[in-house]
């Protein structure tokens, strides 16, 4: 069935460098994505979303880029904190021709930053 | 804005119970709300989509008969787990997004179920 998955489960980054986490997704008829950030025990929070008609969003110290033709998106975060640790999801919006919709999640992939 | 609330956060029950878990909307408007089950370390997977005024549309493999949603107005959906057995203990998330848009959809706290 689609799903949206994930490359790396976990990935370790040093205090003040870069991230990217990495998502792909099976279903070339998504037309939006959301990258969420989850704390232990918490909900996800909202990070920054990216619509199928663009290829790259900024928002504070994240970046989303998209590239439809292999269906892969990342999530890149600059000058990663201590707070950054979390696990983070991709989701995809899955429209269908009722109207309706559903988001389907990415297995997940935990940061973790080294001082 | 666009803040959701779960209550309660934590629950423990006895096998046989039902819980109830409420999600709500706090300023703004759903006519759409999706509930979700999280084991440690794993994903988040759909269990059902509610509908204000209408019944819930349930993914495969989930019991509707176990997993009571009721949306009865645009801020408000319960998710009641009925007979509560130990495999039900899970985290719950529900989560929404603005009437008239299926973009930006904002979870609540979730609420940690422990069936003993």
């Amino acid at each position: 069935g689609e799903s949206v998955g994930l490359h790396l489960p976990t990935l370790s980054v040093q205090e003040g460098d870069n991230s990217i986490i990495n998502c792909a997704y099976s279903n070339s008829a998504s037309d939006y994505f959301i990258w969420y950030k989850q704390e232990s025990g918490k909900g996800p929070q909202f990070i920054i979303d990216i619509r199928s008609n663009m290829d790259k969003r900024q928002g504070q110290r994240v970046t989303v880029l998209l590239n439809k033709t292999v269906k892969h998106l990342s999530l890149q975060i600059a000058a990663t904190q201590p707070g950054d640790s979390a696990v983070y999801f991709c989701a995809e919006n899955n429209l269908f021709t009722s109207g309706t919709y559903k988001y389907i999640f990415g297995t997940g992939t935990r940061l973790k930053v080294l001082a | 804005g666009a803040v959701v609330s779960q209550h309660p956060s934590r629950v423990i029950c006895k096998s046989g119970t039902s819980v109830k878990i409420e999600c709500r909307s706090l300023d703004f408007q759903a006519t759409t709300m999706f509930w979700y089950r999280q084991f440690p370390k794993q994903s988040l997977m759909l269990m059902a989509t509610s509908n204000e005024g209408s019944k819930a549309t349930y993914e495969q493999g989930v019991e509707k008969d176990k997993f009571l949603i009721n949306h009865a107005s645009l801020t408000l959906s319960t998710l009641t787990v009925t007979s509560a057995h130990p495999e039900d203990s899970s985290f719950y998330i529900c989560s929404a997004s603005r009437m008239g848009t299926n973009e930006k959809l904002f979870f609540g706290s979730g609420t940690q179920l422990s069936v003993l």
